[in-house]
């Protein structure tokens, strides 16, 4: 079953405006962990933000923001304020408990392609 | 701080060679993994390390493929024989254990494989 799902293939966004990115999860774990990564034409994968599954808050770091809404089990990316050098694929991944049972493997999604127009 | 750096950056060999990637992990970290991104099958994991010793290799596509961890500071991935279909980019990942805290895995700016 596929854990971690990212639906939009590709999303078109001006630049200084805000947009979501989409990801729900499948776990029957209590504990988990969700990450996002981006990865630019350059190729390589920066880590973004994360957010646990206990705690209280939403993640914020910098423009990135991460709307959690557990019951539902979605953990969308929110970006606001969007930069040319936003444009990338990005990458919703999920780790399980290491202490109910998991591991230390992320499972990731698709990714989707974000561009930001000018 | 350096992070995890990945040798080479590219590489092309024609089928039935033997590949060697190498990966140096950020230091400190005792979980080290490999993984690879193709269009097809996005990104999969195909094996990790706990302190040099391997913990999960069920990633691993087939007898061609292993990968050892000498000492902390190295890791490789070998493929022999390499073939077409493992044209992809390899990527090295390194980490602290989680203990369910917020660990990212650090990635290596990945090796491009074009096997012809």
């Amino acid at each position: 079953a596929q854990k971690i799902t990212q639906t939009q293939p590709g999303m078109f966004v001006q630049e200084k405006e805000a947009v979501t990115l989409d990801c729900t999860y499948d776990t029957s774990d209590p504990s988990y962990g969700l990450f996002w990564y981006k990865q630019p034409s350059s190729g390589e994968m920066i880590f973004l933000i994360y957010q646990g599954s206990y705690d209280q808050q939403n993640a914020t770091e910098g423009r990135y923001s991460l709307n959690f809404q557990k019951a539902r089990k979605s953990a969308n990316l929110v970006i606001s304020a969007s930069q040319l050098g936003d444009s990338a694929m990005y990458f919703c991944a999920m780790r399980e408990d290491v202490t109910q049972g998991g591991s230390e493997k992320l499972v990731f999604g698709k990714g989707m392609k974000l561009t930001v127009n000018p | 701080d350096a992070g995890v750096i990945q040798s080479p950056r590219h590489e092309v060999t024609e089928m039935g060679q033997e590949v060697t990637l190498r990966c140096k992990p950020i230091s400190g970290h005792d979980y080290l993994f490999w993984y690879r991104q193709t269009m097809m099958r996005g990104l999969e994991l195909l094996i990790y390390f706990n302190n040099n010793v391997p913990i999960d290799d069920s990633g691993m596509p087939e007898d061609r493929f292993s990968a050892k961890m000498p000492n902390a500071s190295f890791s490789t991935l070998k493929i022999q024989p390499s073939e077409p279909r493992d044209s992809a980019v390899y990527f090295c990942a390194s980490s602290l254990g989680s203990g369910g805290r917020n660990q990212p895995q650090h990635f290596g700016d990945g090796t491009r494989l074009s096997i012809l």
